[in-house]
């Protein structure tokens, strides 16, 4: 059975400050792995999603890489803004199907 | 409307109550989900429809019924329901059998059951 466990639970930076999110889960018989931002009282919203082919993804100020093996994989935000303020969630799937199984959650704040 | 969407966005019910929550994805996916958020745990699968064809329920109680009349629609159905099922609900769509299976998702419907 899939689990997913996302450290630290919560991190506090100063703005301009570049940080490591952590997602470690246990089966690592995957075809992706998904990374979320949720704002409070929100859905959520899809940053990056890596194939296990890959080893790494991008967008903008986020890089999100994959390491089967190891059954790990970290989000990695560039020059953080207060506007980075959100839940970041990590997402890998039960077995070889569609369905995700969920961390709990990094609450990152950046503060100006 | 793009995306998915859902409403309510908020709702209150009692718990002899019966209402009902919609999911609707622009995306023209063909799997859909509803996932369960309460305080302080992780989201929760709750359901999973590929094709209209419900493929998982994972151990939800009777009190919530779910209906997916065609691949674009998505219902709960809500009865009876206790304050405990207080919670954001969050209904999501995907493309199955594709390349990657990314989900998307609704901006939720929290519910309060009082």
């Amino acid at each position: 059975k899939q689990e997913v466990t996302q450290i630290p639970a919560a991190l506090s930076v100063p703005e301009g400050e570049n940080l490591v999110l952590n997602c470690s889960f246990t089966d690592s018989a995957i075809y992706n792995l998904q990374w979320f931002r949720q704002d409070p009282g929100k859905g959520l919203t899809s940053l990056l999603l890596i194939q296990s082919s890959q080893r790494e993804q991008t967008s903008g100020r986020l890089n999100a890489s994959l390491d089967k093996s190891s059954g790990r994989s970290t989000l990695y935000i560039a020059a953080s803004q207060p506007g980075d303020s959100a839940t970041y969630l990590c997402a890998a799937p039960q077995g070889g199907s569609e369905k995700l199984v969920f961390g709990k959650g990094t609450k990152l704040t950046v503060n100006p | 409307e793009t995306g998915v969407t859902q409403t309510p966005r908020h709702l209150v019910m009692g718990m002899t109550n019966k209402k009902s929550l919609k999911c609707e994805q622009h995306l023209g996916h063909n799997a859909m989900y509803w996932y369960k958020q309460s305080a302080k745990k992780p989201l929760e699968l709750m359901f999973v429809y590929n094709f209209k064809e419900q493929t998982e329920n994972n151990s939800v109680p009777s009190r919530f019924s779910p209906e997916c009349p065609n691949s674009s629609h998505l219902f709960l159905h809500l009865h009876t329901l206790q304050p405990e099922d207080s919670a954001l609900y969050l209904c999501a769509s995907s493309q199955i059998w594709s390349e990657t299976y990314e989900q998307y998702f609704g901006p939720g419907t929290r519910l309060t059951v009082t």
